[in-house]
């Protein structure tokens, strides 16, 4: 069984659009986290939850909107989507500092 | 100066061979490291955690050098199935278990 998962596995939309992703871990962890992955490939926290409470929020725009509706489960809504946001977005968990990620979104802006 | 650095490479390599990959971080105040794994494609696999000066798992060594702020990555008899990128992470000190990770060492092991 796949611990944690996204869906869904790929995302073509087009400028403006709202797209929502979302995130699933059956490890029993209180924290999960957005992660950005750019065409460089530099990988880059967005936000974290623990336990349904917002605790990391970097300098994301706020057409960025993350939802923690149970510790198992983070959502991340996006507004108005840009060229900029193409991207991979994984999602991960973690009980401690060990943190475990999701296959990841494949985002394409058009 | 990034938070986290790391030699992109690539470091081509022969089968059977031993290879080392450094990563510096410019916080002093970090404690915990870890070496994540990942190909092409897909999510990063956690390697190894380094909560100390070092760990080691079969083929892999990790070492942490506090006074110089790198952490290594030694790999022995590399294997074609090790070709992939090599991300090295920082817990963030200030809490909230944030990782601060580096652009990828990228390691291709050819027959």
């Amino acid at each position: 069984d796949t611990a944690v998962s996204q869906t869904p596995k790929y995302l073509v939309t087009q400028m403006g659009n709202d797209k929502s992703i979302k995130c699933e871990q059956n490890l029993g962890h209180d924290t999960m986290y957005w992660y950005k992955q750019d065409s460089k490939k530099f990988l880059k926290i967005m936000f974290s939850y623990n336990n349904k409470e917002l605790i990391i929020n970097e300098t994301v725009p706020n057409r960025f909107s993350p939802k923690s509706p149970d510790k198992a489960h983070l959502n991340l809504h996006i507004n108005s989507l840009e060229l900029g946001d193409s991207a991979v977005y994984f999602c991960a968990s973690s009980l401690s500092y060990e943190q475990y990620f999701g296959p990841g979104t494949r985002l394409t802006v058009t | 100066r990034k938070e986290v650095e790391q030699d992109p490479g690539p470091f081509n390599v022969p089968e059977g061979a031993t290879v080392a990959f450094n990563c510096t971080y410019s916080n002093s105040a970090s404690q915990s490291f870890f070496w994540y794994r990942q190909d092409c494609r897909k999510e990063p696999k956690l390697l190894m955690s380094v909560y100390s000066s070092g760990n080691e798992d079969g083929r892999f060594t990790a070492q942490l050098n506090r006074a110089s702020q790198y952490i290594s990555l030694l790999i022995r008899d590399s294997k074609l199935s090790d070709s992939a990128t090599y991300l090295c992470a920082s817990l963030f000190s200030g809490g909230y278990n944030k990782l601060i990770f580096g652009a990828g060492t990228r390691l291709a092991v050819h027959p």
